[in-house]
């Protein structure tokens, strides 16, 4: 069985720096890209970037360009995401996805990390 | 970068009656569509995936249809397990990119 089993909850303070994960069991984690979804309290599902966890090639949204880093560690089937210095408007929950075996939609999520930045 | 846009935003139905959302993309996407379905305090669901393909385990009351830049999702009868927001998302193969359009919730009228 296919699963992506994210870090916990996470609580900071504006400027800190963070790093959440999503650790991939039940298939192949080097033969697929993960992503990564923002979704703001309240609002709708946001597309932040996606990682080939085989080369580490990396793309992002264009929203997203320079405010996060996506990296993996295949040695432990594990992608991240990442800050350096958080702001409040960091807030939301955030998935890691992968696409379904039979087609690049996405057909696996994370249970998702609820990040909360506030002084 | 394509954009996606939902309409309504919110759409009020009954128990029972029909339910058509749409989904419009900026360019075509050919049929690398999928409509997703979430329910509060849970992660989104694969409902229809390449713009008409039931996911698994999905009832026949969904249905999707369209390609290019014109897409739809039905649901024929409503249940009350249906009523929640649904996402689009185009997923290009190459470049890879996903674009989510911004939601319709479903509410019960």
């Amino acid at each position: 069985e296919v699963q992506l089993v994210q870090s916990g909850a996470e609580v900071k303070k504006p400027g800190e720096s963070l790093k959440i994960s999503c650790k991939g069991s039940g298939y192949s984690f080097t033969s697929y890209w993960i992503g990564w979804v923002r979704q703001m309290p309240g609002k709708g599902l946001e597309w932040m970037g996606l990682i080939y966890l085989g080369d580490s090639d990396t793309r992002y949204s264009p929203s997203f360009q320079g405010q996060v880093t996506i990296s993996a560690d295949k040695s432990i089937s594990t992608a991240y995401l990442q800050w350096s210095s958080l702001k409040a408007s960091d807030t939301g929950m955030y998935y890691c996805a992968r696409r379904s075996s039979y087609d690049s939609a996405i057909g696996h999520w994370g249970q998702g990390t609820l990040v909360t930045v506030s002084s | 970068e394509i954009v996606m846009t939902q309409s309504p935003a919110t759409l009020s139905v009954s128990p029972g009656e029909r339910a058509t959302l749409s989904c419009r993309a900026s360019q075509s996407v050919s049929s690398n569509l999928a409509w997703y379905q979430q329910k509060p305090g849970q992660a989104p669901r694969l409902l229809i995936y390449g713009a008409s393909t039931r996911a698994t385990g999905i009832p026949v009351r969904f249905s999707g249809s369209g390609s290019g830049t014109e897409f739809t999702l039905t649901i024929s009868s409503l249940q009350s397990e249906d009523f929640a927001v649904y996402y689009c998302q185009q997923y290009n193969n190459w470049p890879p990119e996903w674009t989510f359009g911004q939601g319709t919730k479903v509410e019960i009228k």
